[in-house]
């Protein structure tokens, strides 16, 4: 069975600074995606970036990277220059390629301080 | 962009009545799922859909059922809403090119009274 372990309940960043965070995962699938959603006060879980399990650089999407670690089972989200509209849960999920399912973890709740 | 609409944003019931909730997506995707979000639980699957009048349980089916008459529109049912599924609904869609991405509506905030 799959499993997404985030350590971290809440975190604090200055605004402009980067901050980490992490997920682990377990799988004994070899192919499978991990996924980072953010969901602000709003509630919508708004998707930031994804990587495939084969994909050999870490992914990156304008202020987001995926920190990839495959031997670690490790896909820390780094987020560079917070801004404090980054303020908000953040949810690693773990899905096998093309099947339905993704695991999620239980989050984190990050605060961007002015 | 992918749009994935839900038709209630909150919604308030009393125990026993039956609740709807409808999600729409524009996005021709084959896949749609309902899952339920309750603090430090994170989500949960509850029923999820592969194309249209087929159906799938997920993890936590008990007390609802679901309907996909039309592929770009998905149903949640309560048949009789208990004060234990006052909750977070969030749906989403996915395809299965790329990346398998789920794009999830806003969410609909249901109390049951």
């Amino acid at each position: 069975a799959q499993k997404i372990t985030q350590t971290q309940p809440g975190m604090f960043v200055q605004e402009k600074e980067a901050v980490t965070l992490d997920c682990t995962y377990d799988t004994s699938d070899q192919s499978y995606g991990l996924f980072w959603y953010k969901q602000p006060s709003s509630g919508e879980m708004i998707f930031l970036i994804y990587q495939g399990s084969y994909d050999e650089q870490n992914a990156t999407e304008g202020r987001y990277s995926l920190n990839f670690q495959k031997a670690r089972k490790s896909a820390n989200l780094v987020i560079s220059a917070s801004q404090l509209g980054d303020s908000a849960m953040y949810f690693c999920a773990i899905g096998d390629s093309g099947t339905y399912k993704y695991i999620f973890g239980t989050g984190t709740r990050l605060k961007v301080l002015a | 962009d992918v749009k994935v609409t839900q038709s209630s944003r909150y919604l308030v019931k009393r125990t026993g009545e039956k609740v709807f909730l409808e999600c729409v997506q524009d996005m021709d995707h084959e896949n749609m799922f309902w899952y339920r979000q309750d603090p430090g639980l994170g989500l949960r699957l509850i029923y999820f859909s592969y194309d249209v009048k087929m159906k799938e349980k997920g993890d936590i089916p008990e007390g609802y059922s679901v309907s996909r008459e039309k592929k770009e529109r998905f149903s949640l049912i309560l048949e009789s809403a208990s004060t234990n599924q006052t909750s977070m609904y969030l749906c989403a869609s996915q395809t299965f090119t790329g990346t398998d991405t789920q794009y999830f509506g806003p969410g609909t905030r249901l109390t049951v009274l």
